[in-house]
Formats: C-alpha cells, structure tokens, sequence
C-alpha cells in the first residue's frame, strides 16, 4: 500500500544552522513526491516537486530535496536556516488517480534565535 | 496567480448542527478536493470532485457529505455536527493531469 512516513515529528534548530527533514515513501510505480510548507493557521504552500529527471530539485525560499529511489527517500534541505522557516512541513507522493495524494503526519520546525 | 478560498477562516458551532464550508477556486481547475488536519495524522482526504456534479469518496467519508453543482466551489456538508469533527478543514484544487494540488487558507471548526 502507498503510504509517506516522516520520522520526526518535531525538530529544533538554530537560526543559520542546516535543515534536513527526512521523508520515506512506499509506492508502486515511479513516484511524484512534493514537499509543502504550512505557516501558523495557514493553508499549505508548495515548496518543491519531484516529477522525474534531475533528482535534486530546488524548490523556493532556499530548499532544495533529493530523490533517492534506493532508499525510498525524498529528504528536504536548506543550508542556512532562517526564523521565518518556523513552521510545519508535509511530505507527499502520488498519483493515486484523479490527482490524490498521500500526505504525511508532518514534521514541526521551531527555530531557535 | 492561484487563488483557493474558504468560507470561513473559523467557526463554532453546536453538536446536531448543520455546517457548511464552502471552497471557491479561481483557476478552472476540474479537481477539487476537501481534507482535515489534525495534529499528528496530517492530512487525511474526505471527498473529491473530479468534474461537475461528480464526487468520490475519500478515505474518512463518514458523517460528511459533498456538493458540487458549479465547477468553481466545492462545498462539504457536516450533516448533524459532532464533537469529534472539531477539526481544521483544508480545501485544494488541481487542474486535470497535473498533481499538484493548491491550498486554501482553511476553515478551523470548532464543535460543542
């Protein structure tokens, strides 16, 4: 069965330190894997996709993520953290027909000064 | 630029109540799709609606229905409102072949 595991369900980090958030999938087929972002009481915003080709992807505000197929992975990455980044952020894969996806439980970021 | 929007950015209401919360989008987009948030098990589908008028079950159907009468605005239906639905609800809209889905700002729903 499809399904998107993100281990941490929370994670403290220092202003200008490095990101890593981990993601792993389970999918049949060549996945399409996004990563979202969601600010305090807002909707989700796309930070990047996977679709094929490349498989380190650059996404917007600084974060890129890697798609490694032998690892059933698509971790995101930002070199230098910023306050702004404080937020919670959803792992993603699919098609599962007519466009659904499967949403991971999220990994909350807090930022530290 | 997209734009998906929610009814209502809160709201409370009383257990037995009827609710609903209405989604516009703005990009002609065929798919449209309604899910809840909460706190540890992310986002989980209700309903979707791939065209006018159609409608699929998502994987937490029970106690909501949905209408979809205009290709704009997708709307879900708390029949009889339950404490257990007091939940943030997320709407998002796709246009046909491509993943990607597009958020609205949420309605956060409150039951008492």
């Amino acid at each position: 069965a499809q399904s998107v595991t993100q281990p941490d369900i929370h994670i403290t980090v220092s202003e200008g330190a490095s990101l890593e958030l981990r993601c792993n999938y389970s999918y049949g087929a060549t996945p399409y894997l996004f990563w979202y972002v969601q600010s305090p009481g807002q909707g989700l915003q796309l930070l990047l996709k996977y679709f094929s080709g490349d498989t380190l992807v650059q996404g917007i505000k600084g974060f890129e993520a890697e798609f490694k197929r032998s690892q059933s992975s698509f971790n995101l990455r930002k070199p230098s953290v910023h306050w702004s980044d404080a937020a919670e952020y959803f792992c993603a894969v699919g098609p599962l027909g007519y466009n659904k996806l499967i949403f991971g439980a999220g990994t909350r970021l807090a930022v530290h000064p | 630029d997209v734009k998906v929007t929610q009814s209502s950015r809160y709201l409370v209401k009383r257990t037995g109540e009827k609710v609903f919360l209405e989604c516009v989008q703005d990009m002609d987009h065929e798919n449209m799709f309604w899910y809840r948030q909460d706190p540890g098990l992310g986002l989980r589908l209700i309903y979707f609606s791939y065209d006018v008028k159609m409608k699929e079950k998502g994987d937490i159907p029970e106690g909501y229905s949905v209408s979809r009468e205009k290709k704009e605005r997708f709307s879900l239906i708390l029949e009889s409102a339950s404490t257990n639905q007091t939940s943030m609800y997320l709407c998002a809209s796709s246009p046909q072949g491509q993943e990607t889905q597009y958020f609205g700002p949420g309605t956060r729903l409150l039951v008492l």
